[in-house]
């Protein structure tokens, strides 16, 4: 199965709010409420910053938030930070053949 | 704190077989959760290898199955990777992480870069 489908790049101002968004098929994003979504900075590891859709791990920032609706997944951000200026993943379980797929990645940038 | 910490080598040369471990501290892998293997070729996004259990079921990535062996020792609290037949397309930085049962992954390793070249 293909990866799932994220835009390269996305970019917004200090304080402002952006989206980026994770399009799957019916077999996986669709089919499962089990969207996971990752932050990495250059030279770091990965760090999970939503699952479940849109369920925040303890110490992430309620200005992150998740959402989902058919075969898309949204990630938001609001009040841009500069610190926010990363790779973004998302990832989704696809059944018990493909198991796990992850998007290609999109590159926020923070002007 | 969960803390993972992989170890290999660095450089292999095609076509042999890469064997990496993590070893697992702050938490005991016979306990539960599943363990998993993701790569990042340099400059490019996350591919999922596999996923272990602690009784020792694994789920492969269906691009890398046939070359691909995950195993676990719950004595030593790690688990390991074997990728046979490398080419330079696997040259990667692998991490390996805890995959928990919301399918995502919770604690990562720092990762290590793998070069596969002759």
């Amino acid at each position: 199965q293909s990866a799932l489908t994220q835009p390269r790049s996305v970019s917004g101002s200090p304080g402002q709010s952006v989206t980026i968004s994770c399009t799957g098929t019916s077999s996986d994003v669709g089919g499962y409420n089990y969207v996971s979504w990752y932050q990495q900075h250059p030279g770091k590891a990965p760090k999970l910053i939503m699952y479940d859709v849109s369920e925040r791990p303890s110490g992430v920032p309620d200005r992150f938030s998740g959402s989902k609706s058919g075969n898309t997944a949204s990630l938001t951000i609001s009040g841009l930070q500069a610190e926010d200026e990363a790779d973004y993943y998302c990832c989704s379980y696809a059944g018990s053949s493909t198991h796990v797929l992850f998007g290609g990645g999109t590159k926020l940038t923070v002007l | 704190q969960v803390q993972l910490q992989e170890s290999g080598p660095g450089l292999v040369k095609p076509p042999e077989t890469l064997s990496l471990t993590c070893a697992v501290s702050g938490y005991s892998i016979s306990s539960g959760y599943y363990w998993g293997w993701i790569r990042q070729p340099p400059g490019k996004g996350l591919e999922w290898i596999g996923t272990i259990y602690h009784s020792g079921s694994t789920y492969y990535n269906p691009s890398l199955k046939s070359r691909v062996t995950i195993s676990v020792d719950t004595s030593k609290n790690q688990f390991s990777l074997k990728l046979s037949s490398l080419t330079a397309a696997d040259t990667a930085v692998y991490y390996c992480a805890r995959h928990s049962g919301s399918y995502c992954f919770d604690y990562w390793g720092q990762g290590t870069l793998v070069t596969v070249s002759s």
